[in-house]
């Protein structure tokens, strides 16, 4: 039961450079969200969709895009990264149907930008 | 907007100590409220939840209730072990279409044999 996975798990990049992180679902869940994790900041959120082919904007998403081609993969991109965008993201999603059901999450990319 | 406080840490407490972990919450309408674990190098876990007001959420022998006169979602454990050493995170689910968490800051916990 793999639930949300997350790849890679860790990545170093240089400012400017692009990458694609990757988040995979096998739970037949709608929704899903990234969100990323800076020290004293709790985890805030950069983008969101409630369905295939369905995107919007969270509290944070200067920087980055996404994509929701199918329904079990999120993508998160960084066309031209910045030291700010060092950070640990991370992954969720939840089923629609009982608005009030738990988000699960994927165990995080670390990602580091010099 | 939406927000979420909870106590600043670190905390570190001695095996079988008693935990409190405060959290009070700014929402509209009627939120549902969670905690969060982070182990150490981990994802998040789903560790309790509420869904309405005077509603307790328990596992693994922590609590919470759900207090809508001083919206607070406190948590608590009776008696800690060094396996509950991890970061504690509050948060809130709005009743806006996509369902958004809204996170407290985070609460590292270390609990010494």
């Amino acid at each position: 039961n793999a639930g949300v996975t997350q790849t890679p798990k860790f990545r170093v990049l240089k400012t400017g450079q692009s990458m694609t992180l990757l988040c995979a679902q096998d739970m037949n869940h709608e929704y899903m969200y990234w969100y990323r994790q800076d020290p004293g900041m709790g985890l805030r959120l950069i983008h969101y969709s409630v369905g295939e082919g369905t995107t919007a904007k969270g509290e944070v998403p200067d920087g980055y895009n996404v994509s929701r081609l199918k329904k079990q993969n999120f993508l998160l991109g960084l066309e031209s990264a910045a030291p700010s965008q060092t950070s640990v993201y991370f992954c969720a999603s939840r089923p629609p149907t009982g608005y009030r059901q738990p988000q699960h999450f994927g165990d995080g990319t670390r990602l580091s930008i010099l | 907007g939406n927000s979420v406080t909870q106590m600043e840490g670190p905390v570190t407490l001695s095996e079988e100590a008693f935990l409190t972990i405060n959290c009070t919450y700014t929402a509209t309408g009627y939120p549902s409220l969670f905690w969060y674990v982070q182990y150490p190098g981990e994802g998040l876990q789903l560790l309790l939840k509420a869904t309405k007001a005077d509603d307790k959420g328990s596992n693994k022998g922590f609590e919470a209730t759900y207090r809508k006169e001083t919206t607070s979602f406190h948590l608590e454990k009776g008696s800690v072990q060094v396996s509950d050493s991890a970061v504690y995170f509050c948060a809130l689910m709005d009743q806006g279409g996509s369902e958004k968490l809204v996170f407290g800051k985070g609460t590292k916990l270390t609990v010494n044999p």
